[in-house]
Parts: C-alpha cells; structure tokens; sequence
C-alpha cells in the first residue's frame, strides 16, 4: 500500500530533552511538510522540503530542525529550545505537478506530550 | 494573501438531517481549494477538491461543495448526515507562490446526534 507512516503514535518528553519524530512515504512525492496542530487553531506549517537534501522554513520554524537526506524520509526534531512543544504533528507529502493542484497526503501523526 | 475563514467552530446536526459547513476565502489568483477531515487523533483525509474544472464538486461519503467567485464562499454540504460523519473539518486554499504552501481555516468540528 502506498502511503505515508509517522512514528511514534505516541512520544512523552521530559523538558530539556531533544525527540525526533520520523515521517517515511512510498508515494514517490518530491515534496514533505511537517505541521504542528493545536486545539482550534488548525495548522501550522513547520518546515517543508521540496527536494532532497533542500528544506525551508514554514511559519513557526523556532525550536525546530529538519533533515531530507532520502526522498523518502524527513524526519523532525524537536528540540528543547521549542517553548511549548505539546502538540500532534502531522507529515505531508505532495507530488508539486501541475495536475496535482498542490493536493497534499497526510500521515496518522504523532502526539507529543511534554512531562 | 490567500487566507481562508470557517464561520463556524461548531455544528451540531441530527442524523439523517442536512449539513452545512461555511468557508469563505480570500484570494488574489484563481484558487485551488480543498475540504479535508480529520478523525479524532488521525491524520487529514481529503473529502474533495476545486481546481477551476466545475463549480459544483463531488467528493467522497456522499459531501460536495460548490465554488461561488462573486461570493468567494466554498461550502461544504451533505444532503443527509451519518453518525461516522462526526469529525472536525477544515477548508483549506493553496498558495500558488512558489512552494504549494496550504493555507487551513481554523476548522469546524460536526457533532451528529441520534
């Protein structure tokens, strides 16, 4: 099945402490995005990556990092300078085609809890 | 600036009673626009999308939405609602600048009761 996978469901965090969040897709996109969203404010765009080995910067990048090494990885760290990291995250990716009119495929997502 | 406001935060419908979520976009090019659900603690699932082809689209589970320029408004709508339609929704614009960066409203949450 084609599709895109984030692990952990579920990630517990101790203050100070840097967590990595992975994101892999068989889709064969080019394109992936991480999102962080909270409760009634929908979502936000952390970084995104249009091709391997280049990303950028979304809305709210402080405290974050990113790597896309592989096509088919972009794994996210977040570490412990992101003031409020509680949150669900959630990987997209997108094949930017002209025909695809900029659709983006969601993974499950992960939900960050800090202790 | 694209944006994109959802009048509404919560819906509450009875089943098998019409739905009617409201988004209202904002944008300086001729847009692409989706409607995605989300399922408590899963990921986004794409419902349908507009990209210029008809005004009035079809999605999936028996949702459509139609696209009005003259009012700039994208509304979801279902003739019937189902209790597995309760979920939060989010009408969503795509920037055409350079990245296919998604613009989300801040969603609407749909609560179906018997």
């Amino acid at each position: 099945d084609g599709g895109i996978t984030q692990s952990p469901k579920y990630l517990f965090r101790k203050e100070g402490q840097n967590v990595t969040l992975s994101c892999e897709q068989n889709l064969n996109h080019d394109a992936m995005y991480w999102y962080r969203q909270d409760p009634g404010q929908g979502l936000r765009l952390i970084y995104y990556s249009q091709i391997v080995n280049d990303f950028q910067k979304g809305d709210i990048a402080e405290g974050y990092s990113v790597s896309r090494e592989k096509k088919e990885s972009f794994p996210l760290t977040v570490t412990s300078a992101q003031k409020n990291p509680t949150a669900f995250y959630l990987c997209a990716s997108s094949s930017p085609d002209f025909f695809s009119y900029n659709e983006q495929f969601f993974g499950p997502g992960t939900r960050l809890t800090v202790l | 600036a694209q944006s994109v406001t959802q009048l509404d935060s919560h819906v509450s419908v009875s089943e098998g009673t019409p739905v009617l979520l409201r988004c209202n976009y904002s944008s300086s090019y001729s847009p692409s626009l989706f409607w995605y659900v989300q399922h408590p603690n899963k990921g986004l699932q794409l419902l349908l999308k507009y990209t210029s082809a008809a005004t009035l689209v079809k999605g999936i589970n028996g949702f459509e939405a139609e696209f009005k320029k003259s009012e700039t408004s994208f509304h979801l709508t279902k003739p019937s609602a189902h209790m597995s339609d309760a979920a939060e929704y989010f009408c969503v614009v795509s920037d055409p600048g350079g990245y296919n960066k998604l613009i989300f409203g801040a969603g609407t949450r749909l609560a179906v009761h018997p």
